[in-house]
């Protein structure tokens, strides 16, 4: 268990709709990312966040947007779902920003879009 | 921009035997390093990293890497795998200004009996 924890395990819904899903990171780490695990582009970095402020982002479609809230957890939202968004979304947590700090992965959340 | 190549799809070793999964990274500046491994239905663990120092590093599990600048490699070994080894094991690289991982393919390892 990395302490990092994902919500909801898994969801199914239909093209075009939105999804929410969340990450509380491990107790003291103020950095979070956002990464989609897909069986065609692999494992691909999202967005980073550090104490409320974005701090990076990578191949982030528009239709995505992600925050981080004052509690540190944070969302990652999906609009206008397509077919092609279904993967495995991780969140990872570490205490600081720069890279040389341990990433430490949740579970993952499988979104499945019919 | 940084990459990792994982040359590997899939690797089958018998049980008791060694291991060692190839890692090639292409990065301008000086790289950190991490092998990561993800077992079926669970996130991704770190088994070990390299930031400076020693090239030979060690991780959990019984893993081991070594760095070779020369050759822009990171392989991940294991002198005697177990069963419980069979995952899929991703090498990482990331920069001294970078907050993001850019992960490999990947490579499955499957240990028969």
């Amino acid at each position: 268990d990395s302490g990092v924890t994902q919500t909801p395990k898994h969801l199914i819904t239909a093209t075009g709709q939105r999804v929410t899903l969340r990450c509380s990171p491990r107790s003291g780490d103020l950095s979070v990312y956002w990464y989609q695990q897909s069986l065609d582009q692999g494992l691909q970095f999202l967005i980073h966040y550090y104490n409320g402020e974005e701090r990076a982002k990578g191949n982030i479609l528009e239709r995505f947007s992600a925050q981080q809230f004052p509690d540190l957890h944070s969302e990652l939202n999906l609009s206008s779902l397509e077919l092609g968004d279904s993967a495995l979304y991780f969140c990872a947590s570490s205490v600081d920003g720069p890279s040389t700090d341990t990433q430490y992965f949740g579970p993952g959340t499988r979104l499945t879009v019919l | 921009a940084q990459s990792v190549t994982q040359p590997d799809i899939h690797i089958t070793v018998s049980e008791g035997a060694s291991l060692e999964l190839r890692c090639n990274y292409s990065y301008g500046a000086t790289p950190y390093l991490f092998w990561y491994v993800q077992s079926p239905g669970q996130g991704l663990q770190l088994l070990l990293k390299y930031f400076s120092g020693d090239t030979l590093v060690q991780g959990i599990k019984g893993f081991e890497a070594e760095f070779k600048r020369s050759q822009s490699s990171f392989n991940l070994r294991k002198p005697s795998v177990h069963w419980s080894d069979a995952a899929e094991y991703f090498c990482a690289v990331a920069g001294s200004n970078d907050y993001k991982l850019s992960f490999g393919a990947g490579t499955t390892v499957t240990v028969r009996a």
